[in-house]
């Protein structure tokens, strides 16, 4: 069973500053997806981004980017340019390929909190 | 609009009194789950659905039945509903690519 581990339960940045959370998954799998989801106060989840084990390149949209290690199992988001909009629970997740590639194992969350 | 939809979205009962929180969704997916979210324990998968009349326990069945009778439905029942499945749940759906899901609102269950 894969497991996802976030280190960070709660943490804090100055607006505009940059921030980066942590990840870091176990799993015997080679090929495998994984996400972070941001949740604001609205508890509406909302997919942020994406990497597929396979691609070296690490994915990014707009402000957000990850670090995808994949021998260290570590998977985590850099947010630059922090804005109080990012203000949210951050949950990282885990996806294998196969029957149960549409299912997902959550980690527990890091809440950010963005100071003005 | 694309869009997942969960009724009620607000719900307190008491212990017993069975209930059903509805999803639907106008994305014609396939797969379609449940979860629970819990303060310091994350997402927790209840069921899930490949596909019409597919079904199969996640992580956290006990207490929980579904159905997938229409591809756009997943309802979840709570047959007799106890206080430890005080609770906010969330209705997803993927297609096409894997693992990405589009959530629900978020249904918050208070059982007495």
């Amino acid at each position: 069973a894969q497991t996802v581990t976030q280190s960070q339960p709660e943490m804090s940045v100055q607006e505009a500053e940059t921030v980066t959370l942590s990840c870091t998954y176990d799993t015997s799998e080679n090929n495998y997806y994984l996400f972070w989801y941001k949740q604001p106060p609205s508890r509406q989840m909302i997919l942020v981004i994406r990497q597929e084990a396979y691609k070296q390149q690490n994915a990014t949209e707009n402000r957000f980017s990850v670090n995808f290690q994949k021998a260290a199992k570590s998977f985590s988001l850099k947010i630059s340019d922090s804005q109080l909009g990012d203000t949210a629970m951050y949950f990282c997740a885990f996806g294998a390929p196969g029957a149960g590639s549409y299912q997902l194992t959550f980690g527990k969350g890091t809440k950010l909190s963005v100071i003005p | 609009e694309a869009q997942v939809t969960q009724n009620p979205r607000y719900l307190i009962t008491v212990t017993g009194k069975k209930l059903t929180v509805t999803c639907s969704q106008n994305m014609n997916h396939e797969y379609m789950s449940w979860y629970r979210q819990d303060p310091g324990l994350g997402l927790r998968q209840i069921y899930y659905s490949m596909n019409v009349e597919v079904t199969d326990k996640g992580d956290v069945p006990e207490g929980y039945k579904v159905s997938r009778k229409e591809k756009r439905n997943f309802p979840l029942i709570l047959e007799s509903p106890s206080p430890n499945q005080t609770s906010l749940y969330f209705c997803a759906s993927s297609y096409p690519r894997p693992g990405e899901l589009f959530f629900g609102e978020g249904s918050r269950l208070t059982v007495l």
